[in-house]
């Protein structure tokens, strides 16, 4: 698929506001999907899935939503806290796992 | 505790020689993954492996090598045919119900 390596867009967020970061996946076959986390220097650290059969899944300040027509993700953070800075991919799963190009977030105090 | 366990840290290479970078896991995960990342970009799929013995390549497998003779272990070794292997390289490790990665590795080359 064409949704790796390519360079970073960016989103920058006032503190206290909502971000929505939106990822295209490639593979209409991907059943299962990850949003992650990645601090500079580090591994991504997971933060919500969801699998083919839900449109919308809620965690702790976090919401997945899902449109499998248009092949989109979109992660939607409440609160944005300083903490959240960082880089976020989404991830599609099917025999394998693909990344999504990623979006740097900035967190403004 | 269970988890994922890349090494070295750091990693420099002279050119024209082979490195291999070691990834462990003890979370009894059947699948396991390479990925490699540029600067400011995403992370690209270089080998995969669901399943002792069998492993898959992935968007970016030309110069790389692995092996999986144990359920654990999922060496990535960088051989003199990658042209530029300065990277930083993270392992993952998943089931139907989760993946978690290494802390990763990044290698230079000198």
């Amino acid at each position: 698929g064409e949704s790796v390596g390519l360079h970073l867009p960016t989103l920058s967020v006032q503190e206290g506001d909502n971000s929505i970061i939106n990822c295209a996946y490639s593979n209409s076959a991907s059943d299962y999907f990850i949003w992650y986390k990645q601090e500079s220097g580090k591994g991504p650290q997971f933060i919500i899935d969801i699998r083919s059969n839900m449109d919308k899944r809620q965690g702790q300040r976090v919401t997945v939503l899902l449109n499998k027509t248009v092949k989109h993700l979109s992660l939607q953070i409440a609160a944005t806290q300083p903490g959240d800075s960082a880089v976020y991919f989404c991830a599609e799963i099917f025999n394998d796992m693909r990344f999504g190009a990623g979006t740097r977030l900035t967190v403004k105090p | 505790d269970g988890g994922i366990t890349q090494s070295p840290k750091y990693l420099f290479r002279k050119e024209g020689q082979n490195v291999t970078l070691s990834c462990e896991q003890n979370l009894n995960h059947d699948a396991m993954y390479w990925y490699r990342q540029d600067p400011g970009q995403g992370l690209r799929l270089i080998y995969y492996s669901q399943i002792v013995n069998d492993f898959q390549k992935g968007d970016i497998a030309e110069g790389y090598s692995v092996s999986r003779e144990k359920k654990e272990s999922f060496p990535l070794t960088v051989t003199s045919a990658q042209k530029n292997p300065t990277a930083f390289y993270l392992c993952a490790s998943g089931t139907l119900n989760g993946y978690t990665f290494g802390s990763g590795t990044r290698l230079t080359v000198v």
